[in-house]
């Protein structure tokens, strides 16, 4: 069965610092691997995606992920952060033979001014 | 298109009461789910349903109910609330070709809040 860990329940920057969340999943098959964002009141979005060719992933908004398979990792990354990226941020894992995505439990990324 | 709306947006029950969470997508989206949302937990799957009449379990289904009679409509029912069931609720659809190996992006609504007391 697969299983996602997000290292970090809360993570607050300041605005214009570099920000990394950590994502580990484990499976015994090939993944497909995702972010989603939630900001408050608001369901989910997808922020980007990994499901084959380059590792390093990107969204329009400035993020990157990478995924490393030695690793097991699938972290995502900004180099400057705004304050409207604060919200909450989960990392989810699906076989790429399954139709289910299991999530991790969310990392709140709070930007101060 | 309005995506996956969700009725109603805030609910308060009392132990022992019913209802039915309501969720309709515009998409013609095949696949549609059930998740719960606790704090610190991330979400769970509760049901899913990879078309009309096809609904299966996810990983917390006990107290629930679910039916797909149309493409659209993909409605969660509560028996018996219990305080256990206090979360948030959001539905979700996809589409899926049914390859394997394919994917899909979830979409999701904007979520159900209750809260049972």
């Amino acid at each position: 069965a697969q299983s996602v860990t997000q290292l970090d329940s809360q993570v607050p920057v300041f605005e214009e610092a570099p920000v990394e969340l950590r994502c580990n999943y484990s499976s015994s098959v090939s993944v497909y691997l995702f972010w989603y964002v939630q900001y408050p009141n608001q369901g989910l979005q997808l922020l980007l995606k990994y499901l084959s060719g380059s590792t390093l992933v990107k969204s329009i908004n400035g993020f990157e992920a990478e995924f490393n398979k030695s690793q097991t990792s699938f972290h995502l990354r900004k180099p400057s952060v705004h304050i409207s990226d604060t919200a909450e941020y989960f990392c989810a894992v699906k076989e790429t033979s399954g139709s289910r995505l299991t999530f991790g439990e969310g990392t709140q990324l709070t930007v101060n001014p | 298109n309005a995506g996956v709306t969700q009725t109603p947006k805030f609910r308060i029950l009392k132990i022992g009461q019913s209802m039915t969470l309501q969720c309709t997508q515009d998409m013609n989206h095949n696949y549609m789910y059930w998740y719960r949302q606790d704090p610190g937990m991330g979400l769970k799957l509760i049901y899913y349903s990879v078309g009309a009449g096809i609904t299966d379990k996810g990983e917390v289904p006990n107290g629930y109910n679910v039916s797909r009679s149309t493409t659209e409509d993909f409605p969660l029912r509560l028996e018996l609330a219990a305080p256990s069931q206090t979360s948030v609720y959001f539905c979700a659809s996809s589409y899926s070709s049914g390859v394997a190996g394919g994917w899909d992006e979830q979409y999701f609504g904007p979520g159900t809040r209750l809260t049972v007391t």
